[in-house]
């Protein structure tokens, strides 16, 4: 595809039920990054993938979230026993790289998947 | 302090005025620069990247990097109606690939 995707684009669900968001980043883009964005706040680093490296978790708020990227490309990021503060957008985006320099930074966002915890 | 701070606005510029924005990041350490456009309700889209000191031009957009005192700007010539939006601005964490972002400054272009 043309740029990230993500589904579903609308999620409401109830408290204490689990949610999976999906992310395919664009092809051949090694790394994948989660972010999330409650309602007029700036972005909130989650957790990023690059190639076949361990993971950087640091930004998972708990332990009742988690990702995971198959194969490379798509990534799903799950969230269990949701709870009413997890209602925000989360984004997702992917970047190149290239080696360990500067080509390839720009990271490139989907449309995010908007959360309702009622 | 947080890592990356920028003052929230909203900042208001009449149509055809230069927009200012500027950022302030907490180390010496950081090399990359990020400046993100996001429209009420869509996701973050790059404007401008810049690594070395002074100014990068890319048509209206000027982008301006002093390392010794920790700020980056962008500024916005001939604003346009257009422009109105929040203004993010990020940071690669050292060798880190993720970024640390701003709050983001809210612009509002006025016909």
């Amino acid at each position: 595809g043309a740029g990230v995707s993500q589904s579903p684009s609308n999620k409401v669900t109830e408290k204490g039920k689990d949610v999976e968001l999906r992310c395919d980043p664009i092809s051949g883009h090694t790394a994948l990054y989660w972010y999330r964005q409650s309602l007029g706040q700036g972005l909130e680093f989650l957790i990023y993938f690059q190639g076949n490296s361990a993971p950087d978790k640091s930004g998972l708020p708990s332990d009742r979230f988690s990702a995971e990227r198959t194969g490379g490309s798509v990534s799903t990021l799950t969230i269990q026993r949701t709870q009413q503060e997890d209602s925000a957008v989360y984004l997702c985006a992917s970047s190149l790289v290239l080696g360990g320099r500067r080509v390839g930074e720009t990271q490139y966002f989907g449309p995010g998947t908007r959360l309702l915890v009622l | 302090q947080k890592e990356v701070e920028q003052n929230s606005g909203p900042l208001s510029v009449p149509e055809g005025a230069i927009a200012s924005l500027n950022c302030t990041y907490s180390d010496r350490v950081s090399q990359s620069f990020f400046w993100y456009r996001q429209y009420s309700g869509k996701s973050p889209e790059l404007i401008m990247s810049i690594y070395s000191n002074g100014d990068k031009e890319d048509g209206r957009f000027t982008a301006q990097l002093n390392k010794a005192s920790q700020y980056v700007s962008l500024l916005i010539r001939d604003s346009q109606p257009s422009d109105s939006a929040t203004y993010l601005c990020a940071k690669r964490a050292g060798n880190n690939r993720k970024l640390i972002w701003g709050l983001g400054t809210s612009l509002a272009v006025n016909p």
